[in-house]
């Protein structure tokens, strides 16, 4: 079983329509945890942190179960520029990061 | 302006010709992480540094060694490139938070093409 799992997809969806990703991690020991964006032939960046109590970054929301060890992400009313890979990221403190596959989206006008 | 800067941005190198990466950093962060990522992957942490001091992968080839002169500076070398080898470099920096993890910054990569 891998550390970090999200399905690949890829999502096809229309413009304003709503999305969510997954992310499963298999050690429960974890600490920190963190939804990344990388475009095509880019570098990841930073899309949000994600904790406990949840959050929400404009039409972005992030949760965190750690009981059932998984993280999601939530896109509302999605713009053709959210086209882009979403990569889960997930660390057990020490510098230890493991980044997920990433879930490939595709928004269509 | 750039934070975190990786030259070159493209990477020719021949079979088996070393081949040094490098990377540098204007935000003073203490920790440098190097990753590989081939094409549909997720990035692979080839190692890192928390200060001085070197953290290897377990999984990290020995063909991959790093070098950490100073805190802004970091180089990847690749003393024997094979064709797997060909992939994205990415190189990344992160603050410390008394153990957890803070947001990493990525530089934009160097492509390394291995003829």
């Amino acid at each position: 079983r891998k550390e970090v799992e999200q399905d690949p997809g890829p999502f096809n969806v229309p413009e304003g329509a709503t999305v969510a990703f997954n992310c499963t991690y298999s050690n429960s020991a974890s600490q920190s945890f963190f939804w990344y964006r990388q475009d095509c032939r880019k570098e990841p960046k930073l899309l949000m942190s994600v904790y406990s109590s949840g959050n929400e970054d404009g039409r972005f929301t992030a949760q965190l179960n750690r009981a059932s060890q998984y993280i999601s992400l939530l896109i509302r009313d999605s713009k053709l520029s959210d086209s882009a890979t979403y990569l889960c990221v997930v660390s057990t403190g020490g510098s230890k990061t493991i980044f997920g596959a990433g879930t490939r989206l595709f928004v269509k006008a | 302006d750039a934070m975190v800067i990786q030259n070159p941005r493209y990477q020719v190198t021949q079979f088996g010709k070393p081949v040094t990466l490098s990377c540098s950093q204007t935000l003073n962060h203490n920790v440098m992480y190097w990753y590989q990522q081939k094409s549909s992957q997720a990035p692979k942490l080839l190692f890192h540094y928390y200060d001085k001091d070197f953290n290897n992968e377990a999984d990290t080839p020995d063909n991959f060694q790093s070098r950490r002169p100073n805190t802004s500076f970091c180089f990847l070398d690749i003393r024997s490139p094979g064709l797997g080898d060909a992939a994205m470099y990415l190189c990344a920096t992160s603050g410390d938070s008394g153990g957890l993890q803070e947001t990493q910054y990525f530089g934009p990569g160097t492509r390394l093409l291995v003829l």
